[in-house]
């Protein structure tokens, strides 16, 4: 069975500073993989989506970036946190590019201040 | 560029009744249809989804898609306190990169 991991589970971060978020999927080979952000009380926004390692597509542009250095690992980050970058941060994984079913993982609780 | 829209916001309903969730989307070349539900603090987990007209029933839930009226529904029979959560829509775009559209969801409460 497939498992998908992320970390941290929350983050408190202070403005300005730099953010690494994880996400691992195990059991899958060559999962397609996204990043979801959802602010508080927001709707559930699609950030970048990767179907093969080192290949990232951006689809929002929030001053964040992301990299796949292994099949299963999916990295989120940024060198300068803002405050509007508070949320809701959801991994997730389908098995084919288009048009499948996402499984999240369980997210990580990121507040800047 | 897909516009997900849901109705109501929220929605509170008492045990065994019948739940109605609406979903309007603006672009009818899109493929895929699903619902997802949100506990508080959780993830989004998937419901069911649907690809072309119709209709599809699994167990208590049933999704309604009609592409032309660029709408789509989940009706839950017998609603339960356990399926208080908050139901996302969900519709595909595939316009150069794939993405996946979701609305801002109605919050569903089922009163015991």
């Amino acid at each position: 069975a497939q498992t998908i991991h992320q970390w941290p589970v929350a983050e408190i971060k202070a403005v300005g500073s730099p953010l690494s978020l994880g996400c691992t999927i195990k059991g899958k080979s060559s999962p397609n993989l996204y990043w979801y952000w959802q602010a508080t009380g927001g709707t559930l926004q699609q950030l970048f989506y990767s179907i093969t390692v080192g290949q990232v597509e951006s689809v929002v542009q929030l001053n964040l970036s992301a990299s796949r250095p292994k099949d299963d690992q999916f990295i989120l980050s940024t060198e300068k946190l803002l405050l509007s970058h508070s949320g809701f941060y959801l991994c997730a994984w389908s098995p084919r590019p288009r048009a499948e079913t996402l499984y999240f993982g369980s997210g990580t609780r990121l507040t800047v201040l | 560029q897909q516009k997900v829209q849901q109705s109501p916001e929220s929605l509170i309903v008492p045990e065994g009744a019948m739940t109605s969730l609406n979903c309007t989307f603006s672009d009818s070349a899109s493929q895929y249809f699903a619902w997802y539900r949100q506990h508080s603090g959780k993830a989004p987990k998937a419901l069911m989804s649907i690809f072309s007209n119709g209709e599809k029933e699994e167990g208590r839930f049933t999704i309604h898609l009609n592409k032309a009226s660029l709408h789509f529904s989940l009706h839950i029979r017998d609603s339960q306190p356990s399926d208080s959560a908050l139901y996302l829509c969900a519709v595909s775009i595939s316009s150069g990169s794939w993405q996946l559209i979701f609305g801002s969801g109605t919050q569903l409460t089922v009163m015991p």
